[in-house]
This record gives structure tokens, C-alpha cells and sequence, in this order.
């Protein structure tokens, strides 16, 4: 099945400086690549995603770009703010064989602290 | 957020005994997830369902059994709770499973439910 490898585990920065997250996928079929933010005794929400056809993707202060040939896409957030603190997640999307439907596959997770 | 619900919020619960936890959408989505959230380990999905009865295994299925009658609720059941299924579960749902390009395939996930077992 699918592996999602992520890195780092944690990361520190200082507020005002970029963040960066990086997660690697082992199945060449994987098609869409959510990335997840998850704020300490929260939910995790959806913050921005990728899929297979495009190469990057922005939103305001953060983005998102595929290496489909490398297997890996990473997480870019700029001028970080104390409120970018929380647990990150990649995942990736492939067929899953039980019943033909897509899952996602999680990464471990990142934990960004912002520093004021 | 999306209209999903669970309960309960917290529970403990002592080893061996059956536990059900519930999720209720508002959404009218076809997919229903179950995962559970460890330290060092992320999201892993335990069951998954694509319809009404139509239910299929996650990577962590092994103990859990999940129910869906109405397209509103689905159900996971620990038959008899072990220690190691202390966690936090989390439900999601998903509109679909379009094609790539499609937003269809978006999960928003519920409040999650912290489960102790003693």
C-alpha cells in the first residue's frame, strides 16, 4: 500500500520567517494531495490541496508544490504568524483495493511552533 | 465546519467491555471515515464506509467493527475494549470520489472523540 513519509517531525521558526514541510509518497498512482492543519485539541481542517495535474498551487501566505517524477510535494508557508502554530499533516490519495474506492494515506505530522 | 457530529466526546471505559462510538452528518455525503489519531503515528483509517451497508477495512481494522444503516450516521463498535484502543477517534466524510481536478473528494472531519481505556 501507499507510504507517506514526513518531515520534520518538528520545526521552529521565527515569526515573520518561511516554513517549510516536506512529504514523500511511495505510489506513482496517487492523484491528490491534501495538506492539514491541526491546532492542539482540535479538529484537523484542510488548508490547502494539490492534485496530480498541477504543479503548484497558492493561497495567500501559503502554498503547495508536486514533484510527480520525485514522488514528493512540500508545504510552503511565508511571513509566519504565532497563529500558524499547530500540527501539520500531509496525505495522499490512491485506490485502494477492499472496494475500489480512493483513502488517504496520513503522514506522521509536523508540529510548527511560531516564535514571537 | 462541516456538519458532522460525534459522540460521545470522552469516555473511559474498562478492558473487555463493548464501546460504540457514533457519527452523524447533516451533509447527505456519501463517504464515511473512521480514524484513529496516536501520538507519532498521524491518522490512520480503521474503517470506511461508500453507502448505505456498504462498508470495507482500513490499515487498522483488527478489533473494530463499524455499522451504517442511514446515510446520516455511522457506527464503529470496539466488541470488547482493549488498552491499546485508547486513541482519539476521528469521523470524516467526503462528498465523493471524483476524478482528479474534482473537489468532490475533500474529507472534513468531526470533533473527535477521546476514548480511555483502563
Amino acid at each position: 500500500g501507499e507510504n507517506v513519509e514526513q518531515h520534520p517531525s518538528t520545526l521552529s521558526v521565527q515569526e515573520g520567517d518561511s516554513a517549510v514541510i516536506k512529504c514523500t509518497y511511495s505510489d506513482s498512482a496517487s492523484n491528490y494531495f491534501p495538506w492539514y492543519k491541526q491546532e492542539l485539541g482540535k479538529r484537523p481542517q484542510l488548508i490547502i490541496d494539490i492534485r496530480s495535474n498541477v504543479g503548484e498551487k497558492k493561497d495567500q501566505r501559503i502554498a503547495v508544490t508536486l514533484n510527480k517524477t520525485a514522488k514528493h510535494f512540500s508545504l510552503h508557508i511565508t511571513e509566519t504568524q504565532p497563529e500558524d502554530s499547530a500540527v501539520y499533516f500531509c496525505a495522499a490519495r490512491t485506490l485502494y483495493s477492499g472496494a475500489g474506492s480512493y483513502q488517504l494515506t496520513f503522514g506522521k505530522g509536523t508540529k510548527l511552533s511560531v516564535i514571537p | 465546519d462541516a456538519g458532522i457530529t460525534q459522540s460521545p466526546r470522552h469516555k473511559v471505559t474498562e478492558t473487555g467491555t463493548p464501546v460504540t462510538l457514533r457519527c452523524h452528518q447533516t451533509e447527505n455525503h456519501r463517504y464515511m471515515y473512521w480514524y484513529r489519531q496516536d501520538p507519532g503515528h498521524g491518522l490512520r483509517l480503521i474503517h470506511y464506509s461508500y453507502g448505505v451497508k456498504d462498508t470495507d477495512k482500513g490499515e487498522v481494522s483488527d478489533g473494530y467493527s463499524v455499522s451504517r444503516s442511514k446515510t446520516e450516521d455511522f457506527l464503529l463498535t470496539l466488541e470488547s475494549a482493549t488498552s491499546s484502543q485508547t486513541s482519539v477517534y476521528f469521523c470524516a466524510i467526503s462528498e465523493g470520489q471524483g476524478l482528479a481536478g474534482s473537489h468532490t473528494d475533500t474529507q472534513y472531519f468531526g470533533p473527535g472523540t477521546r476514548l480511555t481505556v483502563l
